[in-house]
């Protein structure tokens, strides 16, 4: 199956600061999304981005599906950004996601 | 439009005993997936249905593990005789179709197997 590598494994940011998380995928795919796991466990849609660019508000996404990789930016921080950050990936014709180990984010205030 | 509902989202169980996770999809979707949250892990694929039907278990533990997705009423995961390694998170997502659409994730139920 299709092998998704998150990076970095963990990040910890200041109130503030911007960063970068990616997302390798060994194959071509159909459907790529970002999830947010906030610290009470909920899984919150980010961004639906098979390609393309995309952004809602602070948060925007890129993916270049031939290159195999997407990228998230998170602008000016804030410590309700705090959680797991999650790549999941549709490699087949069913929709089944296959989720990268995670990104944990911690904004310190 | 009411998102993914899972029920119950805590579900205490002694060794033994059966777990019943429900899933409602959202309005509109007919297809539910099943995943596993594992401790300070990610989510694991189990398995997917369509309305009264098991596309894809590859997921599935082949003991104790079964799920089904009824005309009427929700999806139901069911555990029997849990064991300690049952202990975990258990999400449902639906989607309106299959590869090309944007699943969507409910609340999850904490499941903890004592």
């Amino acid at each position: 199956g299709i092998q998704v590598e998150q990076s970095p494994p963990d990040l910890i940011l200041q109130e503030g600061a911007n960063s970068t998380l990616r997302c390798n995928f060994s194959d071509s795919v159909n459907n790529l999304q970002w999830f947010h796991q906030n610290p009470w466990g909920q899984l919150i849609n980010l961004f639906y981005i098979p390609s393309g660019t995309k952004q809602n508000g602070r948060l925007s996404a890129t993916t270049v599906a031939t290159e195999r990789y997407s990228l998230l930016y998170i602008s000016s921080s804030q410590t309700t950004d705090s959680g797991v950050y999650f790549c999941a990936v549709v490699g087949g014709s069913w929709g089944k996601l296959q989720f990268g180990a995670g990104t944990q984010v911690v904004v310190t205030p | 439009n009411a998102g993914v509902m899972q029920n119950p989202r805590h579900l205490v169980r002694r060794r033994g005993q059966e777990a019943r996770l429900r899933c409602s999809p959202m309005k509109g979707h007919s297809h539910v997936y099943w995943y596993r949250q594992l401790p300070e892990e990610g989510l694991k694929f189990m398995v997917y249905l369509q309305k009264e039907n098991i596309i894809d278990e590859s997921g599935m533990p082949k003991e104790r593990f079964s799920a089904e997705f009824p005309k009427e009423g929700p999806s139901i995961l069911r555990i029997q005789q849990v064991v300690r390694g049952d202990s975990a998170a258990y999400f449902c997502a639906s989607s309106p179709g299959t590869a090309n659409t944007e699943a969507f994730f409910g609340q999850g139920t904490r499941l903890t197997v004592v």
